[in-house]
């Protein structure tokens, strides 16, 4: 039972260009998203977060837009630097049920080429 | 201020063995999520605890596994009698009062049963 789905594994983008990143989710009790962001043999490092209440977040270079009649969330990253290569991953929590846990996608591996 | 440390980084264990992970959370964090990482899957949510209670046990398994936040000293994750099956990424996060759901990442423990 995959409440967040990541459904592109990998993707390729000119350097300077735009990449989307999308994840969908089915659980309605979902109200706090997140990216993060993970190289090899490391932990996810945060990027960013929305919270249900609103449909758009921006820092820097990344935004985060959330459909939640459609239960789609993206990440765009512009413009995309070869530094950004790595998996990304979405998470969602049901914080008002009392517990702060996430629930990750799977993931999808960017690649930025130069 | 340090961030979220795991140790070991990597832990070999026999099947039949017990893994012992540690985690100490960032300081003035007061919540401490454990999450495996399965080869080429994502995080999977384990265990969310405060200072001496476990507050979300439901992605635990049953059985041989268990987690402590005492009141000092680190969290620690135990798996008892290891099998093939449990060789994964553990990665610890923490977050801090009165926003849990803020969640920063350890480097992981990579545990290997042989």
């Amino acid at each position: 039972d995959q409440q967040v789905k990541q459904n592109s594994p990998s993707l390729s983008v000119q350097e300077g260009r735009i990449s989307i990143l999308n994840c969908d989710y089915t659980n309605s009790m979902f109200d706090y998203f997140l990216w993060y962001k993970k190289y090899p043999a490391e932990g996810p490092t945060f990027l960013i977060s929305i919270s249900s209440i609103k449909d758009k977040n921006e820092d820097g270079r990344f935004t985060v837009f959330l459909n939640k009649s459609a239960k789609h969330l993206s990440l765009h990253i512009v413009p995309s630097q070869p530094g950004d290569s790595a998996v990304y991953f979405c998470a969602a929590s049901p914080t008002t049920s009392g517990t702060y846990k996430y629930i990750f996608g799977t993931g999808t591996r960017l690649k930025v080429l130069a | 201020n340090a961030g979220v440390m795991q140790n070991p980084r990597h832990l070999v264990r026999r099947r039949g063995q017990e893994a012992r992970l540690r985690c100490s959370p960032m300081k003035g964090h007061s919540h401490v999520y454990w999450y495996r990482q399965l080869p080429e899957e994502g995080l999977k949510f384990m265990v969310y605890l405060q200072k001496e209670n476990i507050i979300d046990e439901s992605g635990m398994p049953k059985e041989r596994f268990s987690a402590e936040f005492p009141k000092e000293g680190p969290s620690i994750l135990r798996i008892q009698q290891v099998v093939r099956g449990d060789s994964a990424a553990y990665f610890c996060a923490s977050s801090p009062p009165p926003r849990p759901s803020e969640q920063y990442f350890g480097p992981g423990t990579r545990l290997t049963v042989t």
